[in-house]
């Protein structure tokens, strides 16, 4: 069955500072990539997907994510980022059967 | 359009108590599914529905049970409530799976099971 491995719990970094969130899939065959993020007492919402073509994903906010098939990897960036980017991001998995990392909690300082 | 509705958005059962949680939405979503989410787990699919009257198992169905019986509906059913189900539930809906589109999110629902 699929996986999903978010390594980092917790990430803090610093306003306008860089950001690299990293994800790393188990699937048979060829994976159908997201990233989701959830503001506190929010529900989820899509940031951005990959099902096949460029290996370079841009979704909103300005995020962006790459697909490294030889890596099984599908990272999640930003450049600058914002104090509204807070948040826990979750890294997803799958079709029908669709399964979510364990997430990555977003702490950013002023 | 209200989306994903889920009632209700708290809830206190004691155990071996049964309740079913409710999930409707109006955008003619023939794919939807539920979640449950802890702490340090993220969220772990339950039960998922490809279409009315087709539902299947996900990564955690053992004390739930779904039924589809109209393609707005996908409510969840807690037989006999345990303290381990106490968690967040989701449900959620996309036009055709996970493929091509995007989940359509509800707000949650917070059940403590005592």
């Amino acid at each position: 069955a699929q996986s999903v491995t978010q390594p980092d719990i917790h990430i803090t970094v610093s306003e306008g500072a860089s950001l690299e969130l990293r994800c790393n899939y188990s699937y048979g065959a060829t994976p159908y990539l997201f990233w989701y993020v959830q503001s506190p007492g929010q529900g989820l919402q899509l940031l951005l997907k990959y099902f096949s073509g460029d290996t370079l994903v841009q979704g909103i906010k300005g995020f962006e994510a790459e697909f490294k098939r030889s890596q099984s990897s599908f990272n999640l960036r930003k450049p600058s980022v914002h104090w509204s980017d807070a948040a826990e991001y979750f890294c997803a998995v799958g079709e029908n059967d669709m399964r979510f990392g364990a997430g990555t909690r977003l702490t950013v300082k002023p | 359009n209200a989306g994903v509705t889920q009632t209700p958005k708290f809830q206190v059962l004691k155990t071996g108590q049964s309740m079913t949680l409710q999930c409707a939405q109006d955008m003619n979503h023939e794919y939807m599914s539920w979640y449950r989410q802890d702490p340090g787990m993220g969220l772990r699919l339950i039960h998922y529905s490809v279409g009315a009257g087709i539902t299947d198992q996900g990564e955690v169905p053992n004390g739930y049970n779904v039924s589809r019986s109209t393609t707005e509906d996908f409510p969840l059913r807690l037989l006999s409530a345990a303290p381990s189900q106490t968690s967040v539930y989701f449900c959620a809906s996309s036009y055709q799976g996970a493929l091509g589109e995007k989940l359509f999110f509800g707000s949650g629902t917070q059940l403590s099971v005592l």
